[in-house]
């Protein structure tokens, strides 16, 4: 079935960087985009970034322009997201999502959550 | 950015009755709209896409209509269940956002 699998909770110092990784299976990797969306405590989903798994191509938000690295390993089918500079309003749930042709995720991963904490 | 406003953020009902939670752009987005819902502790599950296609799986008690820039969410018959906070999203131009949700809650 189709699933995206996220990497394990993280607690990281300001200023440092986190890495969360979104192992894809049960489609065609390349077939699909993705979407990084966090949520922080309390507050609206708000979207990240996203990747073209194909060409590698990228699309930031405005918000985390500098900051926000979208990779992807399509031999790994595997997604990743880079956040430096970290600082406690960071602290949220990181979700990768799939995206359908039509635009919207149609899969999410279960969360990943980082905690930005000195 | 377009932004996306949804009314009310809080909705208090029983089972059994019909609910209706509308979200605002702030410009026209045709019928580029989804709608998710999310449970405490869980990710978001998509509902409805663009504007009023029903997602595989999802009871037809869910609905959606609106084009342009007025969109609804509407359940048809409240249950048990459906409990939760619900979100649209609009798609335009490689940008994607969220409404702030709204949170149904027993009466």
């Amino acid at each position: 079935q189709v699933q995206l699998v996220q990497s394990g909770a993280e607690v990281k110092q300001p200023g440092a960087s986190v890495k969360v990784s979104c192992k894809a299976s049960g489609y065609t990797f390349t077939d699909y985009a993705m979407h990084w969306v966090r949520q922080a405590p309390g507050q609206r989903l708000e979207w990240m970034g996203w990747i073209n798994t194909g060409n590698a191509n990228t699309k930031y938000s405005q918000k985390f322009q500098g900051r926000l690295t979208i990779t992807r390993d399509a031999s790994a089918t595997t997604a990743y997201m880079e956040l430096s500079t970290l600082r406690s309003e960071d602290t949220a749930i990181y979700y990768c999502a799939r995206q359908h042709f039509l635009y919207y995720m149609d899969v999410w991963g279960k969360g990943t959550t980082v905690t930005v904490s000195s | 950015d377009i932004q996306m406003t949804q009314s009310p953020s809080t909705l208090s009902a029983s089972v059994g009755d019909r609910v209706t939670i509308t979200c605002r752009a702030s410009q026209s987005i045709t019928n580029w709209l989804a709608w998710y819902q999310q449970k405490p502790g869980e990710a978001p599950k998509l509902l409805i896409y663009m504007a009023s296609s029903l997602e595989s799986g999802v009871p037809s008690r869910f609905s959606g209509s609106g084009s342009g820039t007025e969109f609804t969410l509407t359940i048809s018959s409240l249950q048990p269940d459906d409990f939760a906070t619900f979100y649209c999203q609009q798609y335009n131009s490689y940008s994607w956002t969220f409404g702030q949700g709204t949170k149904v809650e027993i009466k």
